[in-house]
């Protein structure tokens, strides 16, 4: 157990929704890290919170956004989801001290759009 | 150039072989290295970290980083059909606070 967790574990929705992925990081761990992982792919990064701000974007496309509340969970919002969102959603923590760092990951959210 | 390479596999080997997984990488910036365990729809498992040239031991894993090669091993002794799963190689740079990762590589070791 990673200490990181993941809600929901499945999530099934259809084309053109709006859902919701929540994750709480590791206790005292500043960072939140959130990827995608398509079926057999690698893990795509998507956007980084620090301590409630956006501190790096990768290739997270305009209709998902994310948020770090300040008990620093964070949820990341996918919207007019489309067939090709379905995906493996992960998050990950670390305590960003700047240096000798890691990630710790989550369980995942298994996203299906119909 | 993509910042991490990693042979996407699969990798086929017989229970209690030696395996070997690599990375390379283009920046020298890297400064800590990590090895992720995941398995099929689970979340990558920390299974290494390592910081600088050398190598580091755990159980039946060593991690072996060579910067001036720019490349990062993992070895797997003894390996057991539990060990089949997809191994991410991960990279850091404190500068730039960023993490890279390999794309994985599958892992099959048969009974």
């Amino acid at each position: 157990d990673s200490g990181v967790t993941q809600t929901p574990k499945h999530l099934i929705t259809a084309t053109g929704q709006r859902v919701t992925l929540r994750c709480s990081p590791r206790s005292g761990d500043l960072s939140v890290y959130w990827y995608q992982q398509s079926l057999d792919q690698g893990l795509q990064f998507l956007i980084q919170y620090y301590n409630g701000e956006e501190r790096a974007k990768g290739n997270i496309l305009e209709r998902f956004s994310a948020q770090q509340f300040p008990d620093l969970h964070s949820e990341l919002n996918l919207s007019s989801l489309e067939l090709g969102d379905s995906a493996l959603y992960f998050c990950a923590s670390s305590a960003d001290r700047g240096s000798g760092d890691t990630q710790y990951f989550g369980p995942g959210t298994r996203l299906t759009v119909l | 150039q993509k910042e991490v390479e990693q042979d996407p596999g699969p990798l086929s080997v017989p229970e209690g072989a030696i395996v070997s997984l690599n990375c390379t990488y283009s920046n020298s910036a890297f400064q800590y290295f990590m090895w992720y365990r995941q398995y099929s729809r689970k979340g990558p498992e920390l299974l290494m970290y390592t910081y600088s040239s050398g190598n580091k031991e755990d159980g039946r894993f060593t991690a072996q980083v060579d910067k001036s090669s720019k490349y990062i091993s993992l070895f797997i002794r003894d390996s057991q059909p539990s060990d089949s799963a997809t191994y991410l190689c991960a990279m850091f740079r404190s500068n730039f606070n960023k993490f890279y990762f390999g794309s994985g590589t599958k892992l099959n070791v048969k009974p």
